[in-house]
């Protein structure tokens, strides 16, 4: 089945930096979607991104399908933006598959 | 945010008693998705819906079923708990193939 995979596994940076998180899939893909995972444990829905590149606010993802990666960008890092990134990609039998996630700690 | 509730939010259960968890949405989407998340594993998907009483199976199916009798209602079931089914439980609903929403978990300890 496909093999989803995020890098780095973790992070740390100073608050108001940047960061790049990586997503690679294996084959290809129907839908991508990225995901925030809070320290009290909620997800939250960032982006659905099978191609292309979208926009909200201080994050931003980028999907290249024909390449099997999507990256998501997060400017001016702020404490509340701490937790674990999950990409997740939906096969085409219509499987979910979660990445195992990067998590991110910004210090204050 | 979408209206999903999970229950119980918390369990603690013995080895091989039945376990039942609920999802419950008030969206009316079709899609709803039962997941369990452990350390080391990320989010694994173990049944999913495509509709009233259409199920299919995910990745890490063994040991649960589900039922769908209500557009709103997911249910999950442990036919015989064990430990390796420790886990935090989530519940996801979209309204295609698209974006999820989770609810709010249910964390399961079986002793």
């Amino acid at each position: 089945g496909i093999q989803v995979e995020q890098s780095p596994p973790d992070l740390i940076l100073q608050e108001g930096a940047n960061s790049t998180l990586r997503c690679n899939f294996s084959d290809s893909v129907n839908n991508l979607q990225w995901f925030h995972q809070n320290p009290w444990g909620q997800l939250i829905n960032l982006f659905y991104i099978p191609s292309g590149t979208k926009q909200n606010g201080r994050l931003s993802a980028t999907t290249v399908a024909t390449e099997r990666y999507s990256l998501l960008y997060i400017s001016s890092s702020q404490t509340t933006d701490s937790g674990v990134y999950f990409c997740a990609a939906m096969n085409r039998d219509d499987k979910i598959i979660f990445g195992k996630g990067t998590r991110l700690h910004i210090l204050p | 945010d979408a209206g999903i509730t999970q229950s119980p939010r918390h369990k603690v259960t013995e080895t091989g008693t039945p376990v039942t968890l609920r999802c419950h949405q008030t969206e009316n989407h079709r899609y709803m998705y039962w997941y369990r998340q452990d350390p080391g594993h990320g989010l694994r998907l173990i049944h999913y819906s495509y509709g009233v009483k259409d199920t299919d199976k995910g990745e890490v199916s063994d040991g649960y079923s589900v039922s769908r009798s209500k557009t709103e209602d997911f249910l999950l079931t442990l036919e015989s708990a064990t430990s390796s089914q420790t886990s935090v439980y989530f519940c996801a609903i979209s309204e295609s193939r698209g974006t999820q929403y989770f609810g709010p978990g249910t964390r399961l300890l079986v002793l």
